[in-house]
């Protein structure tokens, strides 16, 4: 079966700039999870979705970090505007039976 | 609060050797712990998930066990080879209360010498 794809893969951008991210899970999969890597740190959990509703996004910087899921498919993650510290790797997982995530590949995020 | 610690946060051992990774919880309520494998700027790969009516699971050269009482699991990997040089990260999935039950630890970041 096919993973879950993310796009881009790498990002460039100066402060203040907006950024989007998307994610196109494994099909089938009705949870989705955004996660923001810092580097030497583990994933941390930004948003959860289950179908089109948002079931966890106590961690999610509301002021600047949006996300949406129409349609219960795929996903996008908006930055606006970036922040210095935004600079991350930014994951999509989805997840199967017994709750196992499968991850893509992520999107570096650099901000300038 | 749920947290999750690995040690030791780096570990270099000589190929062939067999091994241990640790993984420590303070909240034995959870529903599985999951342990990855992250290469250098790659996403992650899911190895093996144990639920928490489990004790351990097993794929090839791969072991992890949970104990549930004493907030550990382990992943045991057997026979190392150079291709498993690589960041090992254990995530818990908790029952929801109030924080977010996704959690993982920092990683191990292995080395393994030919």
């Amino acid at each position: 079966e096919a993973g879950v794809a993310q796009s881009p893969r790498y990002k460039i951008i100066e402060k203040r700039q907006s950024v989007a991210f998307w994610c196109n899970p494994i099909s089938g999969h009705a949870t989705l999870y955004w996660y923001q890597q810092i580097l030497g740190q583990g994933p941390k959990l930004l948003i959860q979705f289950q179908n089109n509703g948002v079931v966890d996004d106590s961690q999610l910087p509301k002021d600047r970090f949006s996300a949406e899921r129409l349609k219960g498919v795929d996903s996008t993650l908006k930055i606006q505007p970036a922040k210095l510290e935004d600079s991350a790797v930014y994951l999509c997982a989805s997840g199967g039976a017994y709750n196992e995530q499968f991850f893509g590949p992520g999107t570096r995020l650099t901000v300038l | 609060k749920q947290e999750v610690t690995q040690i030791p946060a780096a570990l270099s051992v000589p190929e062939g050797e067999n091994l241990v990774l640790n993984c420590s919880f303070t909240d034995s309520a959870i529903y599985n712990l999951q342990w990855f494998r992250q290469d250098p700027g790659k996403g992650l790969t899911s190895l093996l998930l144990i639920q928490s009516s489990q004790r351990e699971q097993t794929s090839g050269r791969l072991n992890a066990s949970l104990d549930k009482s004493s907030g550990r699991s382990t992943l045991y990997i057997a026979a190392s080879q150079p291709g498993d040089s690589a960041t090992y990260l254990c995530a818990l999935l908790a029952p929801r209360s109030g924080n977010t039950p996704l959690v993982f630890g920092k990683g191990t970041r292995l080395s393994v010498i030919a």
